[in-house]
């Protein structure tokens, strides 16, 4: 079945530095992906859209400015945390929706562990 | 802004007892979906009703759907101590590319 990759699995970073988080669909090609957030006990939250090619489209109250994101292909999104804080510290899940014939899955990726000090 | 909402928000039952968890959302949707978590862990899809269905079973699942009241439940029967986890209803409003919309999640604790 569809996979969706994230790497790295976990991070723990000073505050004040930048980090990457990428999400790759491997077995199928993805023109849009979702990005959440969770914190402790609590839901998923929807951050943004990435969409192949073109810019992100970003949540209400979610800053596009530190929380990049780049859809550089079809089978890849990067999230990058710039100036990360300790408040950044979350669960962060990517999605990857896939249409076959009339059916169509979302597939998650198995999350990003951040921690920030 | 978060469509789903999940009742109870925490159950705790012993192992043997059926478990039953509630969602309700907001606006029309297209299906609704449940998944599973263990604790900081990703997330497990368990089952998918679509707006036009009413009910559906997978195993021990068992999950309504009433579009009237805008709500779903989920039902676990014979529970076990491994169904220990935090259970989340989402709703899809279209198409596969547009984006689940979580509930708060039920933490459901099984008791051996």
């Amino acid at each position: 079945g569809a996979v969706v990759s994230q790497h790295p699995s976990r991070v723990i970073c000073k505050s004040g530095t930048s980090v990457k988080i990428e999400c790759r669909s491997l077995d199928f090609q993805a023109t849009t992906m979702f990005w959440y957030r969770q914190f402790p006990k609590q839901s998923l939250m929807l951050m943004a859209t990435s969409n192949e090619g073109s810019k992100a489209t970003y949540e209400q109250g979610v800053e596009k400015d530190k929380f990049l994101i780049n859809h550089a292909s079809l089978t890849l999104s990067t999230l990058t945390v710039t100036s990360a804080h300790p408040e950044d510290s979350s669960f962060y899940i990517c999605s990857a929706p896939r249409t076959s014939g009339y059916q169509e899955t979302q597939y998650f990726g198995p999350g990003t562990r951040l921690l920030v000090l | 802004s978060q469509q789903g909402e999940e009742d109870p928000q925490a159950l705790s039952i012993q192992e043997g007892e059926n478990a039953t968890m509630n969602c309700s959302y907001k606006t029309s949707i297209n299906n609704l979906q449940w998944y599973r978590q263990n604790s900081g862990r990703g997330l497990v899809h368990l089952i998918l009703i679509r707006s036009n269905e009413r009910e559906k079973h997978s195993g021990r699942l068992r999950v309504t759907l009433d579009t009237s009241k805008k709500s779903s439940s989920l039902l676990i029967t014979a529970s076990r101590a491994a169904d220990t986890a935090s259970y989340f209803c989402a709703a899809s409003g279209g198409s596969g590319n547009t984006p689940l919309v979580f509930g708060k999640g039920t933490r459901l604790s099984v008791i051996a």
